[in-house]
């Protein structure tokens, strides 16, 4: 039983084309992210969204946009891309009312801009 | 900017010994927490340390945290192959959606 499942695990594409990244998790929490981590492992967070609202939306272009249907699921459409765009992109859902700061990571999505 | 940063950024011990990995914030914080992530996985969560405590043990795992000098070190006792990982720190300011920042992390090998 998977807690934080993302798809593709891997997705090399052509500069300007448009992907999409989806994430699921069966937790029940409220709160789900997104980070990049670039080739020097550096995990940056890119966004947040709460009970399907947006909470945190960090210095990113607006190429990127996250979208959440349900607490459930959070997506992450990336249009035009760029060869700096190549990371690895996480997904990661926030604990409950009493483990509130701890996040759990999904497998992570290696993404390839050719 | 980045808040915390990991030293050393590469560490390589021999199974048996006690890995030390030290690292260092800027602001102010709630807690601090550790995460190692083998290599190809996502992060998986190993201890939070509250910033009114000064010490935190979980199996082979001590988690020191000293908030004057705003730093804390992870120490891995008796380290194993299987301890081999890269190492972050990730320091969180207690909201309820849990903001975390993350250190650059720290590489550990531990040879059999």
């Amino acid at each position: 039983d998977t807690a934080v499942s993302q798809t593709p695990k891997y997705l090399v594409t052509q500069m300007g084309n448009d992907k999409s990244i989806k994430c699921e998790q069966n937790l029940g929490h409220d709160t789900m992210y997104w980070y990049k981590q670039d080739s020097k492992k550096f995990l940056k967070i890119m966004f947040s969204y709460n009970n399907k609202e947006l909470i945190i939306n960090e210095t990113v272009p607006n190429r990127f946009s996250p979208k959440s249907p349900d607490k459930a699921h959070l997506n992450l459409h990336i249009n035009s891309l760029e060869l700096g765009d190549s990371a690895v992109y996480f997904c990661a859902s926030n604990g409950g009312p009493t483990q509130q700061e701890t996040q759990y990571f999904g497998p992570g999505t290696r993404l390839l801009v050719l | 900017s980045q808040q915390g940063e990991e030293d050393p950024q590469a560490l390589s011990i021999q199974e048996g010994e006690n890995a030390t990995m030290n690292c260092s914030y800027k602001t102010s914080i709630n807690n601090l927490q550790w995460y190692r992530q083998n290599s190809g996985r996502g992060l998986v969560h190993l201890i939070l340390i509250r910033s009114n405590e000064r010490e935190k043990h979980s199996g082979r795992l001590r988690v020191t945290l000293d908030t004057s000098k705003k730093s804390s070190s992870l120490l891995i006792t008796a380290s194993r192959a299987a301890d081999t990982a890269s190492y972050f720190c990730a320091t969180g300011l207690g909201t309820s959606y849990g903001k975390l920042t993350f250190g650059q992390g720290t590489i550990l090998t531990v040879h059999p």
